[in-house]
């Protein structure tokens, strides 16, 4: 399996403008998270999905941040209107099932200027 | 709610020493523990987990781990570092309800 994909790696957008980043979890896993890290703030959950339901979303900073799971195999996260903090690395991850550990991608480092 | 307390944010050490990263969870419940490693500007790597059965881990690169219910520590050891274990280390927990709680990190500098 080529792993948690995600997309773009690198993405550099202004102020204003709508960002969606991507993921394809690994087949078969029915967890999927994401997450932001910053100098900051560390890793923080945004929110989780399992079998593609939004199970807690209580990290989402804003109303400007939303995430959706169509199907199994794919994520998307959005963020409408973006804003210079809102530069972070996104990570992507997922797991098979509650008792083991995340897989994570490579992550998209998101710069709003 | 559970947390989990990484107490060191940078620790230097000479290459060959050994070295403790220090890693606490605040749980009422069974927890499953994991040390990942994060290189620059790439994503996160399990070093090892937790579980259930040994206390004691042992995962890759030489890294253990030892899960101490007494003292609600997980700490990653290693016996002797190289320059290249020089990365961010993670120590995380959940309780099986999939909210996975990272703590804030441990930055090792290994320097010759």
């Amino acid at each position: 399996d080529a792993g948690v994909i995600q997309s773009p790696r690198h993405e550099v957008t202004e102020m204003g403008q709508e960002v969606t980043l991507r993921c394809k979890p690994i087949s078969g896993h029915d967890y999927l998270f994401w997450y932001r890290q910053t100098m900051m703030r560390g890793l923080e959950l945004l929110i989780y999905f399992n079998n593609n339901v939004p199970i807690d979303d209580s990290g989402m900073p804003e109303d400007r941040f939303s995430a959706k799971m169509p199907n199994a195999s794919f994520s998307t996260l959005k963020i409408q209107p973006s804003e210079p903090r809102d530069s972070a690395v996104y990570f992507c991850a997922s797991t098979p099932r509650s008792d083991t550990e995340a897989f994570f991608g490579q992550g998209t480092r998101l710069t709003v200027v | 709610a559970q947390s989990v307390t990484q107490l060191d944010s940078q620790v230097p050490v000479f290459e060959e020493a050994p070295v403790e990263l220090r890693c606490n969870y605040s749980s009422s419940v069974s927890v499953y523990l994991f040390w990942y490693v994060q290189y620059p500007n790439q994503g996160l790597q399990l070093l090892l987990k937790y579980l259930s059965g040994s206390t004691l881990v042992k995962g890759i690169n030489g890294f253990e781990a030892e899960f101490n219910k007494s003292q609600t520590s997980f700490h990653l050891r290693k016996p002797s570092v190289h320059i290249s274990d020089t990365a961010e280390y993670f120590c995380a927990g959940n309780t099986g309800f999939q909210k996975l709680v990272f703590g804030t990190g441990t930055r090792l500098l290994v320097s010759p």
